[in-house]
């Protein structure tokens, strides 16, 4: 049981280059998330999907969209990567809102 | 605004000693409380679930316990053991709709032999 599965899990941009992380969950979860967690900060929420054909912002949107392609998966894109995006980014997902996440492993991106 | 604050930031102990870490909350209205534990470089994984109506939740040598009157809780662990070094984060959720839980900034435990 894969559960969710991040990829790539490294990354190295350019800035001005655009990229997609790509997410994919095999357990049939209703919402996913898109996290980024940078150092003394915690996990900051990007954007979610709360159910399929939905999506909402979270508390970092800026820079970022993202695409619920079907109730298994949900990409982030960076349509011109910046140094600032520069972090790791956890992909999650979930039953419901006060269900337990899970996560991915993570794509470490780094923006020169 | 719904806040977790976890404390200490980081903590240093020897193996095979105890610890104990903390979770102060404003969440409101209150669902659930999670612990997590995050090994470097590896997503977070859930230790411990607990509601309202519970006090106490044991997971191994992992002990957390809820104040839900104060809005505090605490994680201990017992006998610690080098593999327990990792980032412990607490996560609070609401009831009501709300999709989104609260996330503390998380407790860096290293565990020295």
């Amino acid at each position: 049981n894969a559960g969710v599965t991040q990829t790539p899990k490294f990354q190295v941009l350019k800035t001005g280059q655009s990229m997609t992380l790509q997410c994919a969950q095999d357990m049939n979860h209703n919402s996913m998330y898109w996290y980024r967690q940078d150092p003394g900060m915690g996990l900051r929420l990007i954007y979610y999907s709360a159910s399929e054909g939905t999506t909402d912002k979270g508390e970092v949107p800026n820079g970022y969209n993202v695409s619920r392609l079907n109730k298994r998966e949900f990409s982030l894109r960076l349509e011109s990567a910046a140094p600032s995006q520069t972090s790791v980014y956890f992909c999650a997902s979930s039953d419901s809102g006060t269900a337990g996440y899970t996560f991915g492993s993570g794509t470490r991106l780094t923006v020169v | 605004k719904n806040q977790v604050e976890q404390s200490p930031q980081s903590l240093i102990i020897l193996e095979g000693k105890n610890c104990t870490l903390q979770c102060n909350y404003t969440v409101s209205p209150f669902s659930n409380l999670r612990w997590y534990k995050q090994d470097t470089g590896r997503g977070p994984v859930s230790l411990t679930i607990m509601t309202f109506s519970e006090n106490t939740k044991s997971n191994g040598r992992y002990t957390a316990t809820l104040d839900a009157d104060t809005k505090q809780s605490s994680l201990h662990i017992t006998a610690s053991q080098l593999s327990d070094s990792a980032s412990y984060i607490c996560v609070v959720s609401a009831r009501g709709g709300s999709y989104i839980p609260t996330f503390g900034r998380g407790t860096s435990l290293i565990v020295h032999p």
